[in-house]
């Protein structure tokens, strides 16, 4: 069973706001997050920290536009106001005894 | 502010030993922060390699740790991967990164190594 499991793709409308969802399994249920944030061609950017009772630590420089929650073994990153810069892709990550890390497959967010 | 930059070859010949450095600079690593190697195979997810603590302490992926060594060089500030036995498979974008356990928060620009004869 997959520790973490994200849609393989999104998309919202310039302005809008988009929910992106991360869920893990129930052996982990509990586990904070992090989400992670890749553009085309980029290395990748943290961006927050996300712990069961939904508070987090953002990244040096992550907009207020973004913002995450916790409902049970759901973890969401909320990002309004959408820009076209906020096109890429998103993964959220946890941490497995056995393996420090360990990543979701990733949302591709398309902003229309 | 911390910055990590990878070099190393960009081809390594199949069953050769893959190479790279991360040069940490804004931030001694030798600090309660773990460090470590992610890869990225091309148009694909991302994966750990390994982790060092406190210079010391290495934490590897159980599906390469036969294969992975990864170090230290305190009085260099630099960070190292070794991976043996290569194949087109290890074909990746290589990460630096800092991190705590929970997660890595810093990340290197990265660096692509091929393997290919």
């Amino acid at each position: 069973q997959r520790v973490l499991t994200q849609a393989p793709s999104a998309s919202a409308s310039l302005g809008a706001s988009v929910n992106l969802t991360c869920t893990l399994n129930s052996g982990h249920s509990d586990y904070a997050v992090a989400w992670h944030q890749q553009h085309p061609e980029k290395g990748p950017r943290f961006l927050m920290k996300l712990n069961s009772d939904g508070s987090h630590r953002k990244g040096d420089g992550i907009p207020d536009r973004f913002s995450g929650s916790s409902s049970g073994a759901e973890r969401y990153l909320t990002i309004s106001s959408l820009q076209s810069d906020d096109e890429a892709d998103y993964y959220c990550q946890t941490w497995h005894t056995g393996i420090l890390w360990v990543f979701g497959g990733g949302t591709k967010l398309t902003v229309l | 502010q911390v910055q990590l930059q990878e070099s190393g070859p960009g081809l390594v010949k199949p069953s050769e030993t893959l190479s790279l450095t991360c040069a940490v600079s804004g931030f001694s690593i030798n600090t309660v922060y773990y460090w470590g190697w992610i890869r990225q195979p091309p148009g694909k997810g991302l994966e750990w390699i390994g982790s060092i603590y406190h210079s010391r302490s290495t934490y590897y992926n159980p599906s390469l740790e036969s294969r992975v060594t990864i170090s230290a060089d305190t009085s260099k500030n630099q960070i190292y991967l070794k991976l043996t036995s290569v194949t087109a498979t290890d074909t990746a974008i290589y990460y630096c990164v800092r991190g705590e356990v929970v997660t890595p928060d810093c990340w290197g620009q990265g660096t692509l190594v091929t393997v290919s004869s």
